[in-house]
């Protein structure tokens, strides 16, 4: 069974410009969400999708925003980047009856 | 609100050592507790869980129990090696609403020294 893929890896931009993640979840698994880790902030949760719908949000600014596709793949969009948003952005699938998430490798933003 | 509150690192240790990491939670409801860990350059992986009180959850060694009475769910292993040197996140969901929204800890580094 294929593990939680994130893609790319690793990015680099520039202030102001935009970025779009993606995740694809373990097949089968219909609830993904997202999460920022930076050293200073610790693991910070982003939003979470289920079906396409999203569920829950954390408290972060509207630059910050996702979507789920049919096929469960989610996608997170940052625009007008800021320095602060440097991080490494990491997302979690869940399945309907299981008691735990399962995390991708992460993507690292540097944002310059 | 939900919260967890892990002890700061990094925890220095020798091969072989006893490990403890404390970890208290606050919740509202009746939550699920994890621990995971963190290798550099990678993303979180579970390492134990325990969904009510008084489970053990237990993988490779390490071993945590959930203690409703204190809060608590303090990870511990009677025998580190250097491959245990990672972060280790101690975290909570609350099932109530699912499973998939953690509240972490600020995690603890862990060094272990040959």
């Amino acid at each position: 069974k294929a593990g939680v893929t994130q893609t790319p890896r690793y990015l680099i931009k520039t202030r102001g410009q935009q970025v779009t993640l993606s995740c694809s979840p373990i097949s089968g698994h219909r609830s993904v969400s997202w999460y920022q880790q930076t050293p200073g902030q610790g693991l910070q949760f982003l939003f979470e999708y289920f079906s396409e719908t999203q569920r829950n949000k954390g408290n972060f600014p509207g630059r910050f925003s996702g979507r789920q596709f049919s096929n469960s793949r989610s996608e997170m969009n940052v625009s007008t980047l800021e320095l602060g948003d440097s991080a490494l952005y990491l997302c979690a699938s869940c399945g309907q009856k299981n008691t735990e998430a399962f995390f991708g490798q992460g993507t690292r933003l540097t944002v310059v | 609100g939900n919260s967890v509150t892990q002890m700061e690192g990094p925890v220095t240790l020798s091969e072989e050592a006893f490990l403890t990491i404390n970890c208290t939670y606050t919740a509202t409801g009746y939550p699920s507790l994890f621990w995971y860990v963190q290798y550099p350059g990678e993303g979180l992986q579970l390492l134990l869980k325990a969904t009510k009180a008084d489970d053990k959850g237990s993988n490779k060694g390490f071993e945590a129990t959930y203690r409703k009475e204190t809060t608590s769910f303090h990870l511990e292993k009677g025998s580190v090696q250097v491959s245990d040197s990672a972060v280790y996140f101690c975290a909570l969901s609350d099932p109530t609403y699912n499973f998939n929204k953690f509240y972490f800890g600020s995690g603890t580094k862990l060094n272990v020294k040959p």
